[in-house]
């Protein structure tokens, strides 16, 4: 069974910085971040490709997140800047198995982004 | 990237069938067969259920069943038990290295 576990969430100001890690098993696939706000549905947050070079955001993070990995750790991170309290979720780290279709998901990670 | 389209709420006795639907555009679900369902229980992550339409990962009871009609997928619980009472989620590839999902569907085992 794949594992996957996030860290890094916490309670932030709004315009500050967090980083989040996840560390999974079976790393060669297509990573991704997936985010669900308190009550709320699945956003699906940025992707990156096997060698870390293809990223792809949602159109909401794009220009304040970077998504990056670093397969000799089987780490993937994401790195949040000017944080905005509609960004308050919490983040799922999540393996995909081909075309947007995540097949293993971390427990997640909460961020809060006060006002 | 308009979500996708759920209806708020299923239900359906014991033994029974339900179907939820998911509409998209043919950006997204009608464009490709790339649409995936996600059960999730309170306070648990998501899993995944069905995905590229009709596939069942490992360990999925085959009374989960997908399938898609031009924008709208769907997928179908046979045989209703008292644990398939959950949210459901369905995701869509939507171009553009882009995905999205649907608001989500309370499924109700009465």
């Amino acid at each position: 069974e794949v594992q996957v576990v996030e860290s890094g969430g916490g309670l932030v100001q709004r315009g500050g910085s967090l980083r989040l890690s996840c560390v999974a098993s079976g790393f060669t696939y297509w990573m991704g971040w997936v985010r669900q706000a308190p009550g709320k549905g699945l956003e699906w947050v940025a992707s990156v490709g096997q060698d870390g070079r293809e990223k792809y955001y949602a159109d909401s993070v794009k220009g304040r997140f970077a998504i990056s990995r670093d397969n000799a750790k089987n780490s993937l991170y994401l790195q949040m800047n000017s944080l905005r309290a509609e960004d308050t979720a919490v983040y799922y780290c999540v393996r995909d198995r081909g075309f947007y279709s995540f097949e293993s998901w971390g427990q997640g990670t909460l961020v809060a982004v006060s006002s | 990237q308009s979500a996708l389209t759920q209806p708020p709420s299923a239900s359906g006795s014991p033994g029974q069938s339900v179907t939820i639907s998911c509409t998209g555009t043919s950006s997204d679900v009608g464009g490709y067969n790339y649409v995936s369902w996600y059960q999730q229980y309170p306070g648990k992550a998501p899993k995944l259920m069905i995905y590229e339409v009709t596939e069942r990962p490992s360990g999925v009871p085959d009374r989960f069943s997908g399938s898609k009609s031009g924008n709208t997928a769907s997928l179908t619980v046979s045989g209703l038990q008292a644990e398939d009472e959950a949210d459901y989620y369905c995701g869509s590839f939507a171009g553009n290295s882009n995905a999205v999902f649907g608001g989500g569907t309370k499924l109700t085992v009465l």
